[in-house]
């Protein structure tokens, strides 16, 4: 596709359920990031891939949250048994080389999880 | 610790008229910044960055942005503003940590709102 494509695009789920979130980066980018955005705040980093691997995840907020990139591709972003304080606006971004600090992020509309 | 000030929450100005988004930063050694603009229920888009060389730089849509380094500040600017240039602005700092690789440093957004 021509950017990042985030899925769904609005989620609702009830305290205690589980949510998957998904990012297909542009096709070829290497560096992928997950990033959260509370309201009225700037994103906030919560985790970074190089293809399959996942050199980054200081940002996860607790063990809740996991992350995977299985084939260096599409990604998901887990939470487990949501929170009322897990919703945000969850923002996926890709880049290129890996590795170069140049790259700008390339980055999807979002997926706003709202818990009930 | 890599930190990002955006001292406007909002910035009026007038169609026609220049406008200035003010961005300070901390950070140890010598600082990546980028700006990027959101707009309703999107994405980040990027617009530029510094990485080294000319203090002013130039990027999309006419805007430009002049970092100095003696007041650690990286302001963006455009002479002539748009009723369509209206949306969040967020300055980003790169962390010099060799792990950091691109993971961004966002500040809290500033939103310009350009009237007719």
């Amino acid at each position: 596709g021509a950017g990042v494509s985030q899925s769904p695009r609005y989620k609702v789920a009830k305290r205690g359920q589980d949510v998957a979130l998904r990012c297909d980066p542009i096709s070829g980018h290497v560096s992928l990031f997950w990033y959260q955005q509370a309201l009225g705040q700037g994103p906030e980093f919560l985790t970074y891939f190089q293809n399959e691997a996942q050199l980054d995840k200081s940002g996860l907020p607790s063990d809740r949250f996991f992350a995977e990139r299985p084939e260096g591709s599409v990604s998901t972003l887990k939470i487990q048994r949501t929170q009322q304080e897990d919703s945000a606006v969850y923002l996926c971004a890709s880049s290129s080389p890996a590795g170069t600090y140049n790259s700008p992020l390339h980055f999807g509309n979002g997926t706003r999880l709202t818990v009930t | 610790a890599q930190s990002v000030a955006q001292p406007e929450d909002q910035v009026n100005v007038a169609e026609g008229n220049p406008l200035t988004v003010k961005c300070t930063y901390s950070v140890s050694g010598n600082p990546y910044l980028f700006w990027y603009v959101q707009y309703p229920n999107r994405g980040l888009q990027f617009l530029l960055k510094y990485i080294t060389g000319d203090n002013l730089v130039k990027g999309s849509y006419g805007f430009e942005a002049e970092f100095n380094k003696s007041q650690t500040s990286f302001h963006l600017k455009k002479p002539s503003a748009l009723v369509s240039d209206s949306a969040l602005y967020f300055c980003a700092v790169r962390p010099t940590s060799n792990t950091g690789f691109q993971k961004l440093v966002f500040g809290t957004g500033t939103r310009l709102l350009v009237s007719p």
